[in-house]
């Protein structure tokens, strides 16, 4: 069965400081996709990233890192030189390619991240 | 493009009323999710859609009915509203199987009392 924790949940730094959010994941498949989400104060869900199982290249967009390792099953999230924008919970999930033609995705509970000025 | 949208924004029901809830995409996504997302306990699939004629069960399916009439439209019913229901609802839609990242409408928050 496919899982994703987010142990940490909530987080609380000052602005510029540097924030990771962790995210560990398990499935059986070796075929799968990661991704991250972003749900601020407002209430939409937006995508972030998605990351293929096959591909284990770092990815890095602005301020924005993600870390991803197969041999720990973790995906995570830094977020350099925070800003209060930052502010929002973020969604770490799996989605297993299967032979089902639908993508399921599976979600973390989410992690709180609190900027403060 | 509109993306993922969703009617209503927010509905206060009382016990045992039905109604449903309109999602549209624009994107020609064949694939459509119903979710709802509750304190502590992130998203839960409740029904999808692989395809227009198309539904079937998620996680959480009990006390909703889905139907897929049209491509773009998916909508969620509730017959007998119960205060269990109380709840977040998310729409979402993904294009194809190889590019799966779901895209989210903005949510209709639903009150039973």
């Amino acid at each position: 069965a496919q899982k994703v924790t987010q142990a940490q949940t909530e987080i609380s730094v000052v602005e510029k400081e540097d924030v990771t959010l962790d995210c560990v994941y398990e499935t059986r498949d070796t075929t799968y996709y990661l991704f991250w989400y972003k749900q601020p104060p407002s209430g939409e869900l937006v995508f972030l990233i998605r990351r293929n199982s096959f591909d284990e290249q770092n990815e890095i967009s602005g301020r924005y890192s993600w870390n991803f390792q197969k041999s720990t099953s973790s995906f995570n999230f830094t977020i350099t030189a925070s800003q209060v924008v930052d502010s929002a919970v973020y969604f770490c999930a799996l989605s297993e390619a299967r032979y089902s033609s639908a993508s399921k995705i599976i979600f973390g509970s989410g992690t709180r991240l609190s900027i403060r000025p | 493009n509109a993306g993922v949208t969703q009617t209503p924004k927010f509905r206060v029901l009382k016990t045992g009323q039905s109604m449903t809830l309109l999602c549209a995409q624009d994107m020609n996504h064949e694939y459509m999710y119903w979710y709802r997302q509750d304190p502590g306990m992130g998203l839960r699939l409740i029904h999808y859609s692989v395809g227009e004629g198309t539904t079937a069960k998620g996680e959480v399916p009990d006390g909703y009915n889905v139907s897929r009439l049209k491509k773009q439209n998916f909508l969620l019913g509730l017959e007998s509203a119960a205060p269990s229901q109380t709840s977040v609802y998310f729409c979402a839609s993904s294009y194809e199987r190889e590019r799966p990242e779901q895209f989210f409408g903005p949510g209709t928050r639903l009150t039973v009392l």
